[in-house]
């Protein structure tokens, strides 16, 4: 099974701080997003990428950044973050194509606090 | 561009009863179409995938949901639910572009009674 990995499950940070949220992806999958749920919002996109060093900006981009120097990661930077990021952000890749086996995988997610 | 929309935020039923959760979508494209489950605390999990296949498709849990282009819409039922059908659901449009993002609806929380 392809496994998403996000590397911390629960983080709190101070308003201000830079803060990076790790996403790593075992099945060589090209396409990689970064989404933050919030309660009766959904879940919203704020970048994707669609291959190493390729960045899209999604619609919620405002305040973030991205990095993907490598194919199996995907790192979601808050350059200095603020209260309103305080939310639940999940991490996903999906392969090529349009075959049956074409499945989007999600991360478990990182609950980010900012006080 | 593409948008999802959950006509209904939250839905009670009572266990053995059927579930309906409605979705519309619209697309510039031909859609691929999705619903996606959360359980409480826990990671989103595929329920079923339209491609442009079958307009009635089958998933797990005994869920179904039928493609119909002509209202824009793909409704999830269930016949009978049960205790542990009580989540979050999420209609999901897929776009065609590179990347081939996600757009998600606003979700249907559905609350199971005994």
């Amino acid at each position: 099974d392809v496994k998403v990995t996000q590397s911390s499950r629960y983080l709190v940070k101070r308003t201000g701080e830079k803060v990076f949220l790790e996403c790593v992806q075992d099945m060589d999958h090209e396409n990689m997003f970064w989404y933050r749920q919030d309660p009766g919002l959904g879940l919203r996109l704020i970048y994707f990428s669609y291959d190493v060093k390729m960045k899209e900006k999604g619609d919620i981009p405002e305040g973030y950044s991205v990095s993907r120097e490598k194919k199996e990661r995907f790192s979601l930077i808050l350059e200095s973050a603020s209260t309103n990021q305080t939310s639940m952000y999940l991490c996903a890749s999906s392969g090529p194509g349009q075959g049956a086996n074409y499945g989007y995988t999600f991360g478990s997610g990182t609950r980010l606090t900012v006080v | 561009a593409q948008s999802v929309t959950q006509l209904d935020s939250h839905v009670s039923v009572s266990e053995g009863t059927p579930v309906l959760l409605r979705c519309n979508y619209s697309s510039s494209y031909s859609p691929s179409l999705f619903w996606y489950v959360q359980h409480p605390n826990k990671g989103l999990q595929l329920l079923l995938k339209y491609t442009s296949a079958a307009t009635l498709v089958k998933g797990i849990n005994g869920f179904e949901a039928e493609f119909k282009k002509s209202e824009t819409s793909f409704h999830l039922t269930k016949p009978s639910a049960h205790m542990s059908d009580a989540a979050e659901y999420f209609c999901v449009v897929r776009g065609q572009a590179a990347g081939n993002k996600l757009t998600f609806g606003g979700g249907t929380r559905v609350l199971v009674k005994p």
